[in-house]
Formats: structure tokens, sequence, C-alpha cells
């Protein structure tokens, strides 16, 4: 069982790079979630969705962007990557609004 | 505004003694509250639940957490604690019929178990 699972699981990048990080999922679950987790300051929540094709905006959203264009797949796109970006980028998915999130092993993304 | 608070960064037990890992909740109203736990390098997994119902709710691996609306609080627990507990632990709340869909996690606490 897959279950969530992220790609990739590293990546430097320079600053002013853009990339996307793919979350992707195979238990039809609707709800889906982009998560950043810094040390001392837990989880916050940069996006989430709650249907194919629906994006919303979490607590710390600015430079970053997401797309949902298919119910099992949840993209994060970074547009020009800053140093205030390096964190580990956690992806999870829910069947509904306040049933358990599946996490994802996370990505760990450095911006030298 | 929903907001959680997990007052210890750590927690050192010893292996058999009893466990319990704070969290308390500044909501108004009738929170849904939530635990997860997170080992080295994963994700997190989810370990119970409270929506309504018996304040007392038994979760995995012999987790049980109670709500107490009078301390605004949703302490973890277990009777006895094992190595393999040793993870980092986050508390999450949600605030029902509010536009707000999502949780909002503490900053987690580390338990750690001494053999």
């Amino acid at each position: 069982n897959a279950g969530v699972t992220q790609t990739p699981k590293f990546r430097v990048l320079k600053t002013g790079q853009s990339m996307t990080l793919l979350c992707a999922q195979d238990m039809n679950h609707e709800y889906m979630y982009w998560y950043r987790q810094d040390p001392g300051m837990g989880l916050r929540l940069i996006h989430y969705s709650v249907g194919e094709g629906t994006t919303a905006k979490g607590e710390v959203p600015d430079g970053y962007n997401v797309s949902r264009l298919k119910k099992q797949n949840f993209l994060l796109g970074l547009e020009s990557a800053a140093p205030s970006q390096t964190s580990v980028y956690f992806c999870a998915s829910s069947y509904g609004r306040d049933q358990p999130q599946h996490f994802g092993d996370g990505t760990r993304l450095s911006i030298l | 505004a929903q907001s959680v608070a997990q007052p210890e960064d750590q927690v050192n037990v010893a292996e058999g003694n009893p466990l319990t890992v704070k969290c308390t909740y500044s909501v108004s109203g009738n929170p849904y509250l939530f635990w997860y736990v997170q080992y080295p390098n994963r994700g997190l997994q989810f370990l119970l639940k409270y929506i309504t119902g018996d304040n007392l709710v038994k979760g995995s691996y012999g987790f049980e957490a109670e709500f107490n609306k009078s301390q605004t609080s949703f302490h973890l627990k277990k009777p006895s604690a094992l190595v393999s507990d040793s993870a980092l632990y986050f508390c999450a709340v949600r605030l029902p019929y509010t536009g707000r869909r999502a949780l909002t996690f503490g900053s987690g606490t580390r338990l750690q178990v001494q053999p």
C-alpha cells in the first residue's frame, strides 16, 4: 500500500529558482494538504484542497502556488525560491475534513 | 482564531512509568481535537481524536486522551511507557461551524523514554 507519496525526497535549490513538489495519494481521498515543518514551530498549513479542481490558502501561502487537476495529485510550486523557504514539506490527505490525515514522508528542501 | 499550545518542548519518562503529554487549546465553542505522532524522518501518524461524546478517548498503540472543557485541555496519556514510544507528538485543533476547514497544529513535544 503506497498511501501518500512525495517526490522528490531531497532537493537543493538556488535562490530565485523554481520547482514543483509532487504529492500522490492512492486512497481516493477528497482532501489534500501541504504543510511545512520548521524547528520549534510545528506544522504550518500552506495550501489545501477539498476536492479535484479546488484549492484554498492556509496559514502561510505567500510564495507558493498549488494545483489539483487530478483527484489523486496535489502539486506545490515555488515560483522564486527564497532561503526562508528552506524547510521540510509534508503532504497529507484525508477522506473528509475531520477524518485522520495520512502523511507522506516529506521533502527536505534547502534554498541556498 | 483557533490555537493550541503544547507547554513542554520535551518530556522524559522511564520505561514502564505512566506518561503524559500536555495540550491546551484556546478557542471559543466546542473544538475538535487530535493527536498525531511523528517518528524520525517520517510523516505524522494519527493517534486519536475527540469530536463529541465520552471525554476519554482511546487511540492507537495504547494511548488515550481526556477532553477537559473546564481546563481547556486535551492531554495525551499512556499507563506504561515503552522505549519505542519515543517520538515527537503533536496536538491539533479545529473549531467546527466556522469557515476554517483545516487543523491548527501545536509546536510539538518530544517524548524521550529511557530504558
